[in-house]
């Protein structure tokens, strides 16, 4: 079945710099790919996706790239604020958004 | 506007209790799964539920059971609470197109 590793488990970064998470997957099937945040006492919310045909995706300061050929994908943060703190995860799935297999986490910390 | 909702949000119960999870949706999704999230952050899936009276056990053994009689209603029943069943529990849906949306959780203490 599919696996994802994410790395880092946790991230600190300066206010104002950009923070990167990756993921790799082990499924070449595998054909959707979202991101959660999530924050303190809430559950997981969805940020932003890709799917299998499309390379990159943006919206505002968050992207997303995807690399089929090496079956990894990343989040990319530019100028972080203290919101954009919480834990994030990636998920992948060949069902569409049916069976999502998830990432362990990372913790993204932005200091002032 | 989270459009499932879970209750209750905090649960404090003694060991050998019953209990039951509430998680409902508006969306009409088909698709329904049950989450524990461990301390450390990881999301173990436990069940889903691909329709009404479809439901399947998830990745991580557990010993509680789920029912889905209507569309929009999960519930994950304990049928007798341990203190290793303290976690967080998220209830999440999907139309299979959009990733899941989630609700806010259950947090669960077992005394």
């Amino acid at each position: 079945g599919e696996n994802v590793e994410q790395h880092p488990s946790t991230l600190s970064v300066q206010e104002g710099d950009s923070a990167v998470i990756k993921c790799t997957y082990s499924d070449s099937a595998s054909n959707y790919f979202p991101w959660y945040k999530q924050e303190l006492g809430k559950g997981p919310q969805l940020i932003i996706d890709i799917r299998s045909n499309v390379g990159e995706k943006k919206d505002q300061r968050i992207a997303v790239t995807l690399n089929k050929t090496a079956k990894h994908f990343s989040l990319h943060i530019t100028e972080t604020q203290p919101e954009d703190s919480a834990v994030y995860f990636c998920a992948a799935s060949h069902e569409g958004a049916q069976k999502l297999v998830f990432g362990q986490g990372t913790r993204l910390t932005i200091n002032p | 506007e989270a459009d499932i909702y879970q209750t209750p949000r905090y649960l404090v119960i003694g060991t050998g209790k019953k209990i039951t999870l509430e998680c409902s949706q508006t969306m009409g999704h088909d698709k329904m799964y049950w989450y524990q999230q461990d301390p450390g952050m990881e999301l173990h899936l436990i069940h889903y539920s691909y329709g009404v009276n479809s439901t399947e056990k998830g990745d991580l053994s557990s010993e509680s059971t789920v029912s889905r009689i209507r569309t929009e209603h999960f519930p994950l029943t304990l049928e007798s609470a341990r203190p290793s069943h303290t976690s967080q529990y998220l209830c999440a849906s999907t139309d299979s197109y959009y990733g899941y949306t989630f609700g806010s959780g259950t947090r669960l203490t077992v005394v």
